[in-house]
């Protein structure tokens, strides 16, 4: 089945203590985001790859980093997590071609105490 | 620059009635226009897409689009409202380059009322 993983889908820490949250697409897609959701404000893009070790940032990048070293997987990190990182997080890929529309995965909802 | 609006964070209707959920986009190329639905505790879901082909698109579920131009608009539409489609929806625009920035609207909750 076609299918984006993030894993996990709840996650609660603390501030400062630095986290993963993991991304993997198995339809050999080229393109891959990471999104946050907050209520009102719909989805930020957060970072994304256009392709292996080629990433930029989005709209909201301050806080995260993101690696690319194998085209099926991109993790999102916090280094020093704090509160205001709260939220819904989405990990989407796409085919490289302008219209192919994403593939999202099922979500993570961290909380940062 | 991209943006879109979503008129109305929510809406409500009975079942069986129409459903319009409004989209309009701003965009300084041709876009592309999406419109994905999240249902609780789900990621989102593409409803459907329009990339320059049929200005009427039709997606799952029963919905449909139409992409006006000179409206700068790309509606949501379904006949009959079932309770199953009570979700949120999103509408998002891309440009139709190479490279895919895709902007999303802020959302607009459905609800149905039996």
């Amino acid at each position: 089945e076609a299918q984006v993983t993030q894993n996990p889908r709840y996650l609660i820490t603390v501030t400062g203590k630095k986290l993963t949250v993991t991304c993997s697409q198995n339809m050999n897609h080229e393109y891959m985001s990471w999104y946050r959701q907050d209520p009102g404000l719909g989805l930020r893009q957060i970072y994304y790859s256009m392709n292996v070790e080629v990433t930029d940032k989005g709209d909201v990048p301050e806080g995260y980093k993101v690696s690319r070293k194998e085209k099926r997987n991109f993790p999102l990190i916090l280094e020093s997590p704090s509160p205001n990182q709260t939220s819904l997080y989405f990990c989407a890929s796409s085919p490289y071609t302008a219209g192919g529309g994403y593939t999202f995965g099922s979500g993570t909802r961290l909380t940062v105490v | 620059a991209q943006s879109v609006t979503q008129l109305g964070s929510h809406v409500s209707v009975s079942e069986g009635a129409l459903v319009l959920l409004r989209c309009n986009y701003s965009s300084s190329v041709p876009p592309y226009l999406f419109w994905y639905v999240q249902y609780p505790n789900q990621g989102l879901q593409l409803l459907l897409k329009y990339t320059s082909a049929a200005t009427l698109v039709k997606g799952i579920n029963g919905f449909e689009a139409e992409f006006k131009k000179s409206e700068t608009s790309f509606h949501l539409t379904k006949p009959s409202a079932h309770m199953s489609d009570a979700a949120e929806y999103f509408c998002a625009v891309s440009n139709s380059g190479g490279y895919q920035k895709v902007t999303f609207g802020t959302g607009t909750k459905l609800q149905v009322i039996p």
